[in-house]
């Protein structure tokens, strides 16, 4: 079957614009995850969500980030006024369930910002 | 605070050689460790895990691992590496019953036909 999907693949942004990149898991899957990877480094957790509540988002930097996922399907993850160290892999990741469930990544997309 | 280290950043080896790459946690509770492994161009996959029972476990493609908890570690093993095993390793570590993972800064395998 499908796996997670993420799109776009590539994002060149400019310092100061926003960007929203869109995660869409395998279907059925409860639990949604954003990671983070800077090159040379492992992925960072930055949030997840069960079905179409935010559980945790303590991994977000800081308010320029934000994730949502209304339908408990696609997430999307935006970040205004992007830096130039928000540069990195993003990765989305989904669960088969909330407890004990193997995460499942995409490809990522990769950020840089100019 | 929970933490993952991969003290060997970039391991090289012949093929037909023994792999080992290390893996220490620290976390407060019980946990669950996973390997995973990113192959060139590809997206993370899951290599092998563990909840709970026998510490020795085994993953896809020749793969094994070793919980040892007095030590904190959780191992990657093979015996005998092929050149289609070059690619980035990761160790990870969860609470359990949570998913949301913590990720060392992984090791790049390459191997040498």
């Amino acid at each position: 079957g499908a796996g997670v999907s993420q799109s776009p693949r590539y994002k060149v942004t400019k310092r100061g614009q926003d960007v929203a990149l869109r995660c869409d898991p395998i279907s059925g899957h409860v639990s949604l995850y954003w990671y983070r990877q800077a090159l040379g480094q492992g992925p960072e957790f930055l949030t997840y969500f069960n079905y179409e509540a935010q559980q945790d988002k303590s991994g977000l930097p800081n308010d320029r980030f934000s994730a949502e996922r209304p339908e408990g399907s696609i997430s999307t993850l935006t970040i205004q006024r992007t830096e130039q160290r928000d540069s990195a892999m993003y990765r989305c990741a989904s669960s088969h369930s909330s407890y004990n469930s193997p995460l499942h990544f995409g490809n990522g997309t990769r950020l840089t910002v100019t | 605070a929970q933490s993952v280290s991969q003290h060997n950043h970039h391991v090289i080896l012949s093929e037909a050689a023994s792999l080992e790459l290390g893996c220490n946690y620290s976390y407060g509770g019980t946990v669950n460790l996973f390997w995973y492994v990113q192959y060139p161009g590809q997206h993370l996959q899951l290599l092998l895990k563990y909840f709970s029972g026998d510490p020795l476990v085994k993953g896809i493609k020749g793969f094994e691992a070793e919980f040892i908890k007095s030590k904190f570690s959780f191992n990657l093993r093979k015996p005998s590496v092929q050149w289609s095993d070059t690619a980035e390793y990761f160790c990870a570590v969860s609470g359990t019953g949570a998913n949301n993972l913590f990720f060392g800064t992984g090791t790049r395998l390459t191997v040498i036909p």
